[in-house]
């Protein structure tokens, strides 16, 4: 148990379905991440919040629309998804700010399988 | 820009036998060095990590890492592999300019009984 919870763990939909995955955070952290691990790539980052507000956008395709309500909660929003978006999406929490504190947890992740 | 090599996609070694995932880094600055290891149907959890002082770095479930700067390595090792130990294990540096994680495409270890 990371501190890190994500729901739901695995996600089937079809491209014209629009889903939302779920992260919330035990930890006191003010940083959220949403990853993108897929077979043989490196995690690619998607999204990153500091203090709720966006701070980064790896140019992301606009299917995905994440939102931080609070520092402890996270989603991605998901809609006209494509079959190659199948993939494990992470979500990870950090303090913000100097780089030797910057230590990521992760959660489990959400398996997501676009038909 | 900083960036992480691990070498080799797939490991295998026998259970009781040394373990050594490599890493290798590039970076400018003094690195932040991460080894994380996934387990199967999990989320990437911190193994160790390397900011400052002591080179030779203890992690848990007996693994430990040495920061090599003449090297720009960060090599990952056991003295004996447990059945257990089978995952993926992932190196990655913070950018100093960032602060993002930059990650390998990680080691699969696979021990043999």
């Amino acid at each position: 148990e990371t501190g890190v919870t994500q729901t739901p763990r695995h996600l089937v939909m079809g491209m014209t379905n629009k889903k939302s995955l779920k992260c919330e955070q035990h930890l006191g952290h003010n940083a959220m991440y949403w990853y993108k691990q897929s077979a043989k790539k490196p995690l690619e980052l998607m999204f990153v919040y500091n203090f709720k507000e966006q701070t980064e956008n790896n140019s992301v395709p606009s299917r995905f629309s994440p939102e931080c309500p609070n520092s402890s909660h996270l989603f991605l929003h998901l809609h006209t998804l494509q079959p190659e978006d199948s993939a494990l999406y992470l979500c990870a929490s950090s303090h913000s700010g100097l780089a030797a504190k910057n230590i990521q947890y992760f959660g489990a992740g959400t398996r997501l399988s676009v038909l | 820009a900083q960036s992480v090599t691990q070498l080799g996609s797939h490991v295998s070694v026998s259970e009781g036998a040394l373990v050594l995932l490599r890493c290798n880094y590039s970076s400018s600055v003094p690195p932040y060095l991460f080894w994380y290891v996934q387990y199967p149907n999990q989320g990437l959890q911190l193994l160790l990590k390397y900011t400052t002082g002591a080179t030779l770095v203890k992690g848990i479930n007996g693994f430990e890492a040495e920061f090599k700067k003449s090297e720009t390595s960060f090599h990952l090792t056991k003295p004996s592999a447990h059945m257990s130990d089978a995952a993926e294990y992932f190196c990655a540096v913070i950018d100093s300019g960032t602060y993002k994680y930059i990650f390998g495409t990680g080691t699969r270890l696979k021990v043999l009984a």
